[in-house]
């Protein structure tokens, strides 16, 4: 069975820049999550998708960050403007049941963004 | 709200010596709770849950943890480490809300 897929795995940009990261879960897996982790810290999630509806997006900061899930599957994560706060690893994350709480996340390798 | 606590930021240990890494949690009632594992480049792998039932809990790679209500405390356990076990380990609860919350994690450097 494949595991999450991410792309790119890393990527440079200056600030005020755009940048947009893509995710593919495992198949048949319902929810999605991105996460977003700072060097030092754990995972900060910041959206989480049911299919193709959003469960929760109250940590995501919505002037600059945005997310869609097409038709269900796979995610891209935007950020436009980008600052140099946005330095992190933006992790992809998927589940087999709608959330419910206690079902195992499968993680992709992420992708790790450096704003210069 | 939610929340996690790792206080340990690093913790070594020899080959072959037990471990305990501590988590302690800040929930109204009884959340779910996860250990994760991440090794350098990768991204996050369960090692165990808890959400009902026998208090200790087993995992993958002999990993175990103990979830004591009392103590609002979820530490993870290993009576033996191997020097490919270093890595870091993120404990995460999860509440009604159903939002997982992640503690900051706790780096684990093994000496041969």
């Amino acid at each position: 069975e494949a595991g999450v897929a991410q792309s790119p795995r890393y990527k440079i940009i200056e600030k005020r820049q755009s940048v947009a990261f893509w995710c593919n879960p495992i198949s048949g897996h319902a929810t999605l999550y991105w996460y977003q982790q700072i060097l030092g810290q754990g995972p900060k999630l910041l959206i989480q998708f049911q299919n193709n509806g959003v469960v929760d997006d109250s940590q995501l900061p919505k002037d600059r960050f945005s997310a869609e899930r097409l038709k269900g599957v796979d995610s891209t994560l935007k950020i436009q403007p980008a600052k140099l706060e946005d330095s992190a690893v933006y992790l992809c994350a998927s589940s087999l049941v709608p959330s419910g709480g206690s079902d195992t996340q499968y993680f992709g390798p992420g992708t790790r963004l450096t704003v210069l | 709200a939610q929340s996690v606590t790792q206080p340990d930021i690093h913790i070594t240990v020899s080959e072959g010596a037990s471990l305990e890494l501590r988590c302690n949690y800040s929930y109204g009632a009884t959340p779910y709770l996860f250990w994760y594992v991440q090794s350098p480049g990768q991204g996050l792998q369960l090692l165990l849950k808890y959400f009902s039932g026998d208090t200790l809990v087993q995992g993958i790679k002999g990993f175990e943890a103990e979830f004591k209500r009392s103590q609002s405390s979820f530490n993870l356990r290993k009576p033996s480490v191997h020097w490919s076990d270093a890595a870091e380990y993120f404990c995460a609860v999860v509440g009604g809300s159903y939002i997982p919350t992640f503690g900051r994690g706790t780096s684990l450097i093994v000496h041969p």
